[in-house]
């Protein structure tokens, strides 16, 4: 059981619009923590898509944004094209256990 | 650029140890901590904990705590870290990852990551 809840799936069509989920608590996200986002490809490392719950670093396309408010945060994904399938994780950290918290991933499918 | 290179494949037995390196370029090795992340097959990422490569202090998550062991060599910007008492659950791809420029607890860049099997 993960610190940070996501949902296990999430699917679009290209072109449409995602968003994806992370549910943190008062040690975590509520405490202020920031957040930070990964895209997960099979057999390759993470990739750091958005830190400090909405910073992009540089060369992650503008459709990729973060968000967040009281103990949650979100990751949209604009104009989704088919190279976006992978599994996207949150990560925070946590007061009370001390230690880096990532969410269980996100399975994204396009369509 | 920055790169993060880490050691090849292991296959190790239950109760044997693994030391996988990560060899860096680019940047002050000695500005930036280093973290370990795994992710077992099927599983999500897990935190390990990180060093210091200036002073080489180290945080371990509790988890792990008795069992890792992470160090650095400054004088080749290489990182370690030896997992012992190896456990079949254990099998894993291994991770290091540097502390981002603007935010210590964000990741990037990440090496390519390290398969390590523990088989019998």
């Amino acid at each position: 059981q993960s610190v940070l809840t996501q949902p296990p799936s999430v699917s679009g069509a290209p072109g449409q619009r995602v968003t994806i989920s992370c549910t943190g608590s008062s040690s975590n996200i509520g405490a202020g923590h920031d957040v930070h986002w990964y895209q997960k490809l099979p057999r390759t490392a993470p990739k750091l898509l958005i830190y400090g719950k909405t910073n992009r670093p540089s060369g992650v396309p503008d459709r990729f944004s973060g968000s967040y408010s009281a103990t949650s945060a979100s990751l949209a994904i604009t104009g989704l094209q088919a190279e976006d399938e992978a599994d996207y994780y949150c990560q925070s950290y946590d007061s009370s256990l001390s230690a880096v918290v990532f969410g269980g991933g996100t399975k994204l499918t396009v369509l | 650029q920055v790169q993060v290179v880490q050691s090849g494949a292991e296959v190790k037995k239950p109760g044997a140890s693994v030391k996988v390196s990560c060899k860096t370029s680019g940047y002050m090795f000695t500005g930036y901590y280093m973290h370990w992340v795994r992710q077992a097959p099927g599983q999500g990422l897990e935190w390990m904990g990180w060093i210091n490569p200036n002073s080489g202090d180290t945080k371990y998550e509790q988890k792990f705590q008795g069992r890792v062991t992470m160090t650095r060599d400054t004088s080749i910007t290489t990182g370690y870290m030896e997992l012992r008492s190896l456990r079949s659950d254990d099998t894993a791809v291994y991770f290091c990852a540097r502390s981002h420029e603007n935010d210590f607890w964000a990741f990037d860049p990440w090496g390519q990551g390290t398969l390590v099997t523990v088989s019998s």
